[in-house]
C-alpha cells in the first residue's frame, strides 16, 4: 500500500523557473491537501480540494496554482519561482468524514537560487 | 499570532529516561488535537488523536493529555529510545472543519 507519493523528493530551481510537484495517493481519498513547511514554522495550508474539479486557497496560496482533474492526482504548479519558494512542500491526504485523518507524503525539498 | 504554541522548540534526553512536551492552543470552537512524529527527511505520522471529551491516549510509549478547559496538551514519551529523535507536532482542529493548524513542533534527540 503505497499511500502518497510525491515526486520529486529534491530539486533545485533557476528564479523564474517553472515546475509541477506531483502528488498521487492511493487510498480513495476524496480530500487532497499542499502544505509547505519552513524551519521553525508550522505547516501552512497552500491550496486543498475536496474532490476531482474542486480546488479552493488555503493560507498561503500566491505563486502557487493547482488542478485536480482525478481523484489520486493534484500537483502543484510554480509558475515563476522566486527565493521565497525555497521550502518543503508536502501533499496529504484525507478521507471527507471526520475527523479527517491526514496521511502525508514523504515531502519534496525545493531549492530557488 | 500563531494558534498553536509548542515548547519547548528543543530538547535533548539521554536514552532510556523520559520527556514531556507542551502544546498550547487557542484554537475555538475546537474539535480535536492531534500529536505527528516527523523523522527527518520524512513526512508527519500521526501518534495519537483525542476529541474534547478524552483527557489521555496511549500509543505505545507515548502518552497524550488533554485539558480542553484550559486549552493546553502533553505529551509523554517513556523510556525514550534513539529512534525517538524526531520532531513532534500539535495539530488543533476547529469544529466541523477539515483543515488544521499545526504547531512548529518541538524537536526531540536522543542520545545513547
Amino acid at each position: 500500500n503505497a499511500g502518497v507519493t510525491q515526486t520529486p523528493k529534491f530539486r533545485i530551481l533557476k528564479i523564474g523557473q517553472s515546475m509541477t510537484l506531483q502528488c498521487t495517493q492511493d487510498m480513495n481519498h476524496n480530500y487532497m491537501y499542499w502544505y509547505r513547511q519552513d524551519p521553525g514554522m508550522g505547516l501552512k495550508l497552500i491550496y486543498y480540494s475536496v474532490g476531482a474539479g474542486i480546488t479552493d486557497k488555503g493560507e498561503v496560496p500566491n505563486g502557487y496554482n493547482v488542478s485536480r482533474s482525478t481523484t489520486e492526482d493534484f500537483p502543484l504548479r510554480l509558475e515563476l519561482a522566486a527565493p521565497s519558494q525555497t521550502s518543503v512542500y508536502f501533499c496529504a491526504s484525507s478521507p471527507s468524514t471526520g475527523p479527517y485523518e491526514q496521511y502525508f507524503g514523504p515531502g519534496t525539498r525545493l531549492t530557488v537560487t | 499570532k500563531n494558534q498553536v504554541e509548542q515548547s519547548p522548540q528543543s530538547l535533548i534526553i539521554l536514552e532510556g529516561k523520559n520527556c514531556t512536551l507542551q502544546c498550547n492552543y487557542t484554537v475555538s470552537p475546537f474539535s480535536n488535537l492531534r500529536w505527528y512524529k516527523q523523522d527527518t527527511g520524512r513526512g508527519p505520522v500521526s501518534l495519537t488523536i483525542m476529541t474534547f471529551s478524552e483527557n489521555t491516549k496511549s500509543n505505545g510509549r507515548y502518552t497524550a493529555t488533554l485539558d480542553a478547559d484550559t486549552k493546553q496538551s502533553s505529551l509523554h514519551i517513556t523510556a525514550s529510545q534513539l529512534s525517538d529523535s524526531a520532531s513532534y507536532i500539535c495539530v488543533v482542529s476547529k469544529a466541523n472543519d477539515y483543515k488544521l493548524s499545526f504547531g512548529a513542533g518541538t524537536t526531540v534527540t536522543v542520545r545513547a
